[in-house]
């Protein structure tokens, strides 16, 4: 069975800090799919990211970067001189290929306030 | 730029009534998801249709909730008798491709009281 744990719930950060968010997931597939969602107040979920179980070379957009290590199970998300526009609730998701690559299992969330 | 679209956006209601979300995926979408998404959790997978066929089901609690998209395009969800559990959010997304997994949009879904 599958499954994603966001051990951080909440997180409070002073605008420009460095902030990492945590995700450790299980699976016994070898091949999957790992995504972070962000669920802004409004409530709709904005995809971030995608990265397949067989490519582990970390990556970088802007501000954000992600951390993927099979080793430890985990992908993990920093964002870099954060901003209060950052605020939000933020997903992390896993789907399995070989049962159903279009169904996510998400964690419960890490709520990130960033103050002024 | 193209959205899922969910109405409504709010909806109270009191326990034993029949209530119904509509959803219109993203034109060309084949795949569309109904998620629900309790305060403080992540969102859960209620069912899957590839076009008009229910992929995914199991965790749909089939005594009170069905789901159809008669056409392949929109989709409804509906709950008849609400229950007090039932207060969430719930979620629709779709996606161009089911199987070969692709990135999910969502909507803003509708939000669900109990009373």
């Amino acid at each position: 069975a599958q499954k994603v744990t966001q051990a951080q719930t909440e997180i409070s950060v002073v605008e420009k800090e460095d902030v990492t968010l945590d995700c450790v997931y299980e699976t016994r597939d070898t091949t999957y799919y790992l995504f972070w969602y962000k669920q802004p107040p409004s409530g709709e979920l904005v995809f971030l990211i995608r990265r397949n179980s067989f490519d582990e070379q970390n990556e970088i957009s802007g501000r954000y970067s992600w951390n993927f290590q099979k080793s430890t199970s985990s992908f993990n998300f920093t964002i870099t001189a954060s901003q209060v526009v950052d605020s939000a609730v933020y997903f992390c998701a896993l789907s399995e290929a070989s049962t159903n690559a279009g169904k996510s299992t998400f964690g419960d969330g890490t709520t990130l306030t960033v103050k002024p | 730029e193209a959205e899922v679209a969910q109405s409504p956006r709010y909806k109270i209601t009191e326990k034993s009534q029949a209530v119904a979300f509509w959803c219109d995926p993203i034109s060309g979408h084949a795949t569309l998801y109904w998620y629900r998404q309790i305060l403080g959790q992540g969102p859960e997978l209620l069912v899957q249709f590839q076009d008009e066929s229910v992929v995914d089901d199991s965790q749909l609690p089939k005594d009170r909730f069905s789901a159809e998209r008669l056409k392949g395009v929109d989709s409804t969800l509906k709950i008849q008798p609400a229950e007090l559990g039932d207060s969430a959010m719930y979620l629709c997304a779709s996606s161009f491709v089911g199987v070969d997994y692709n990135e999910q949009f969502f909507g803003p879904g509708t939000r669900l009281t109990v009373l």
